[in-house]
């Protein structure tokens, strides 16, 4: 069955990067693009960026330019996100989600990782 | 961006009751949207695709429908694993943007 396996959580200090990782397995890894949603305490869910892990090619939110770089390893059938100039704003859970063959909805999510960031 | 404007933000019902939630986008969106309930602690569970496309494996009595601007999701007869909160998504323009979710609760 298909599965998107998340890193465990982290905590960081203010300005620091951090970077995630999202496993997929019981797909071919190659036929969905790879999407970064997070969810800050008592907000709603917020993209962040794709990655079509076909070619490498990547989108990102105008929230997120020149903080996000979402990258792949197709050899690791694994997902990347790297969010850097961490602030305690960017506290949250943030999920990797498989794009549907139609490309207008998430049919798998991972379990979440929590990203604490505080001084 | 488009905005999803999702009512209401909660609803106290019991077992058996219908609960209707609905998404309205700031512009059309044709059917691209997606509903998905939530339980604490856990990530989205795809229910509905395609505005009215029931997701395989989600029971029956979730429906939804619409298209444009205004959705709607019913869930015909609220059973005790159907609290949770229930959001919608629209995947129809970059960036995709969520409504701010709609919590059932029981009465």
């Amino acid at each position: 069955q298909v599965q998107l396996v998340q890193s465990g959580a982290e905590v960081k200090k203010p300005g620091a990067s951090v970077k995630l990782s999202c496993k997929a397995s019981g797909y071919t890894f190659s036929g969905h693009a790879i999407h970064w949603v997070r969810q800050a305490p008592g907000q709603r869910l917020e993209f962040m960026g794709w990655i079509n892990t076909g070619n490498g090619d990547t989108k990102y939110s105008q929230n997120f330019q020149g903080t996000v770089t979402i990258t792949r390893d197709t050899s690791a059938t694994t997902a990347y996100m790297e969010l850097s100039s961490l602030r305690s704003e960017d506290t949250a859970v943030y999920y990797c989600a498989r794009d549907c063959s139609s490309g207008t909805c998430y049919d798998n999510w991972g379990q979440g990782t929590l990203v604490t960031v505080s001084s | 961006d488009i905005q999803m404007t999702q009512s209401p933000s909660s609803v106290s019902a019991s077992v058996g009751d219908r609960v209707t939630i609905t998404c309205r986008a700031s512009q059309g969106i044709s059917s691209d949207l997606a509903w998905y309930q939530q339980k604490p602690g856990k990530p989205p569970k795809l229910l509905i695709k395609a505005a009215s496309t029931l997701q395989s494996g989600v029971p029956s009595r979730f429906t939804g429908s619409g298209s444009g601007t205004e959705f709607t999701l019913t869930i015909s007869s609220l059973q005790p694993e159907d609290f949770a909160t229930y959001f919608c998504l629209q995947a129809n323009s970059f960036p995709r943007t969520f409504g701010g979710g709609t919590k059932v609760e029981i009465k």
